[in-house]
């Protein structure tokens, strides 16, 4: 039973517009929520994190929001440039152990 | 300069063999993680070690083996019993107090059967 989920493999969008990201969830445990990016051949990297109690996190051009009820996620990258086209992890932590979704191969085409 | 270092980058076993991946970190993080990808889906973890001469099983443990004598060293052993060991394989660290336990990565190894 797949805990994570991120139900859209790819997303193209074009550069200057919104990327919106999407993860669901299954356990109402989980207190961190986290987003990875991760180019081809290189490990991924932190992008930006929310915690169970908030419903939004802002960094920059990238917003996280967290729907509890719905258990969803959302990574939301705007204004979207070609630097962005990677590969973009969700994670869920419970007790300081991560479980990680399949991901989604974002390209941002100029 | 900090961080995660994953040796070899590519790295072929023959049927029957063991092979051993490095990881060192010089971060000073406690804990350690191993991670399979496969093409198209997720990270799968493998092991993990939250202190020195400790650690436990993730999600699909069988047929590896790790080992966590150095806090900087975690190295990974995939065994013959590992029947279908080409994948991309991934070690991070992080800060065990941090309760966002927000993982760094090293570059990886791909590992291939002849």
């Amino acid at each position: 039973d797949q805990q994570v989920k991120q139900n859209s493999p790819s997303l193209s969008v074009q550069e200057g517009r919104i990327s919106i990201l999407n993860c669901d969830y299954t356990n109402s445990m989980f207190d961190y929520f986290l987003w990875y990016k991760k180019y081809p051949a290189e490990g991924p990297t932190f992008l930006i994190s929310i915690s169970s109690i908030k419903d939004k996190n802002e960094d920059g051009r990238f917003t996280v929001f967290l729907n509890k009820s719905a258990k969803h996620l959302s990574l939301h990258i705007v204004p979207s440039q070609p630097g962005d086209s990677a590969v973009y992890f969700c994670a869920v932590n419970n007790a300081g152990k991560s479980t990680f979704g399949d991901g989604t191969t974002l390209t941002v085409k100029p | 300069d900090g961080g995660i270092t994953q040796s070899p980058k590519y790295l072929f076993r023959k049927e029957g063999q063991n092979v051993t991946l490095s990881c060192e970190q010089n971060l000073n993080h406690d804990a350690m993680y191993w991670y399979r990808q496969d093409p198209g889906q997720g990270l799968r973890l493998i092991y993990y070690s939250q202190i020195v001469n400790d650690f436990q099983k993730g999600d699909i443990a069988e047929g590896y083996s790790v080992s966590r004598e150095k806090k900087e060293s975690f190295p990974l052993t995939v065994t013959s019993a590992q029947k279908n060991p080409t994948a991309f394989y991934l070690c991070a660290s992080s800060i065990s107090r941090d309760p966002q336990n927000i993982q760094y990565f090293g570059a990886g190894t791909r590992l291939s059967v002849l």
